[in-house]
């Protein structure tokens, strides 16, 4: 089976840059994304690595390392709208089909 | 462009009611279609994919059924509602082998069952 962790809940200040780890456990494992979801929302897509190193869009950045089985979310220049929750997915197992961990919610506050 | 549809948007049906959410998706051909459910603040639990037409596989025992009767159209349905089934249904779609493992969401569904 495949199993996740990300940590329930982060708080920071507005300008600030916080990171958000996320450890997996899975077997034919293709890639680890990361989406955004605000409350009532639906979940959008911010990113995907399928191999080792940082991608960068914007002030979001990704970090993977296959051999750790971890990766994290960074998000910089944090500002109000960047509080939502943020869920990590891997694909692994023969499929692209992600499994996603339970999320975790940035708390921004000015 | 592709885009996605849900409806309802909110819905509150009584326990032992019958249920049918749809999914559309538009400017896309040939797409990979998921249901998942989300319980309140906690993940998205994957309950039904397709990868075609009449093609649905189930991935947690419920009471849940799914079809896809049109290469761009979900359905989630069920013959009789349970407490547990209330919570918040997303339908989303993505190209079939895609390496970046990106799914698009719909609006979603929020569903309470009384």
């Amino acid at each position: 089976g495949q199993s996740l962790e990300q940590p329930s809940e982060v708080t920071a200040v507005e300008g600030a840059i916080v990171q958000i780890n996320c450890t997996y456990q899975t077997s034919g494992f293709y890639g680890l994304s990361w989406y955004q979801q605000h409350d009532g929302g639906a979940p959008t897509f911010l990113s995907y690595n399928a191999l080792d190193g940082l991608e960068e869009t914007g002030r979001f950045s990704s970090f993977l390392s296959r051999s750790d089985s971890y990766g994290y979310l960074l998000l910089q220049e944090l500002q109000m709208k960047d509080s939502a929750s943020y869920f990590c997915a891997v694909a692994s197992g023969g499929s692209y089909i992600p499994t996603f961990g339970r999320g975790t919610s940035l708390i921004v506050h000015p | 462009s592709q885009t996605i549809h849900q409806w309802p948007a909110t819905l509150v049906q009584p326990v032992g009611s019958p249920l049918s959410l749809e999914c559309t998706v538009e400017g896309t051909s040939n797409p990979n279609l998921y249901w998942y459910r989300q319980a309140a603040g906690r993940g998205l639990q994957l309950l039904f994919y397709s990868v075609g037409i009449g093609q649905i596989s189930s991935e947690v025992p419920q009471n849940l059924s799914a079809s896809r009767p049109q290469d761009r159209q979900f359905i989630l349905s069920s013959k009789k509602l349970l407490l547990s089934d209330s919570g918040f249904y997303l339908c989303a779609w993505q190209l079939p082998g895609q390496g970046s493992n990106e799914q698009f969401f719909g609006p979603g569904t929020r569903l309470t069952v009384l």
